[in-house]
């Protein structure tokens, strides 16, 4: 079956660094992708992961290991209008829809 | 960029009524096209995969005859929820696949749909 698990919900600070980690597994892999997502709003592109490694991109990286099923995103200078549900989605074919996780609420507070 | 639009965004209806949803994608060209559900603080669920110029596949326990979807253009698919019930409301979103271009394989939104039934 397809399973992509992360945490519920997760506390941090202004200005303070953050780790999201999802774990997969689904019968195939066409690549992993990060989505924030505020109340009431369809979900935001941040990042891609198709191959293992780190992939930077401004305040946000995410990170990629095919053989353990496992990613993380990274959020730094954590600021307020972070605070947001951020998604865990796996493709497991090209050309087919993204496999969702049940998505991390992330409250940055002063 | 890449848009893809949906319409409404907001839609109150009584129950026993039938909605449509309009998902368009506005300046590229989409043979597929996804329609995800979302209840409140859950994640999105696929619904059904809109295929252009044929049937959509439906998700386990997605009623086919309770959520049409066609997928008439290139460029738009559209999901009607008939007779519409209390427990249907949810935000509906829909997506698509750009085929090149920008990130591969990523997958655009569009800005949901808020149905509420009555």
């Amino acid at each position: 079956g397809q399973n992509i698990d992360q945490p519920t919900e997760m506390t941090a600070t202004e200005g303070a660094i953050v780790q999201i980690n999802c774990t997969y597994q689904t019968s195939g892999f066409n690549g992993l992708f990060w989505y924030q997502q505020h109340a009431g709003e369809a979900p935001t592109f941040l990042s891609y992961n198709v191959l293992d490694g780190l992939e930077e991109k401004g305040r946000f990286s995410s990170f990629l290991s095919r053989s353990k099923g496992y990613s993380y995103l990274l959020l730094k200078e954590l600021q307020m209008k972070d605070s947001a549900s951020y998604l865990c989605a796996v493709r497991d074919q090209a050309g087919t829809a993204l496999i969702f996780g049940k998505g991390t609420t992330l409250s940055v507070s002063s | 960029g890449a848009v893809v639009s949906q319409h409404p965004s907001r839609v109150i209806c009584k129950s026993g009524t039938s909605v449509k949803i309009e998902c368009r994608s506005l300046d590229f060209q989409a043979t597929t096209m996804f329609w995800y559900r979302q209840f409140p603080k859950q994640s999105l669920m696929l619904m059904a995969t809109s295929n252009e110029g044929s049937k959509a596949t439906y998700e386990q326990g997605v009623e086919k005859d309770k959520f049409l979807i066609n997928h008439a253009s290139l460029t738009l698919s559209t999901l009607t929820v008939t007779s519409a019930h209390p427990e249907d409301s949810s935000f509906y979103i829909c997506s698509a696949n750009r085929a090149s271009g920008g990130v591969a394989g990523e997958l655009f939104f569009g800005e949901g749909s808020r149905l509420t039934v009555l």
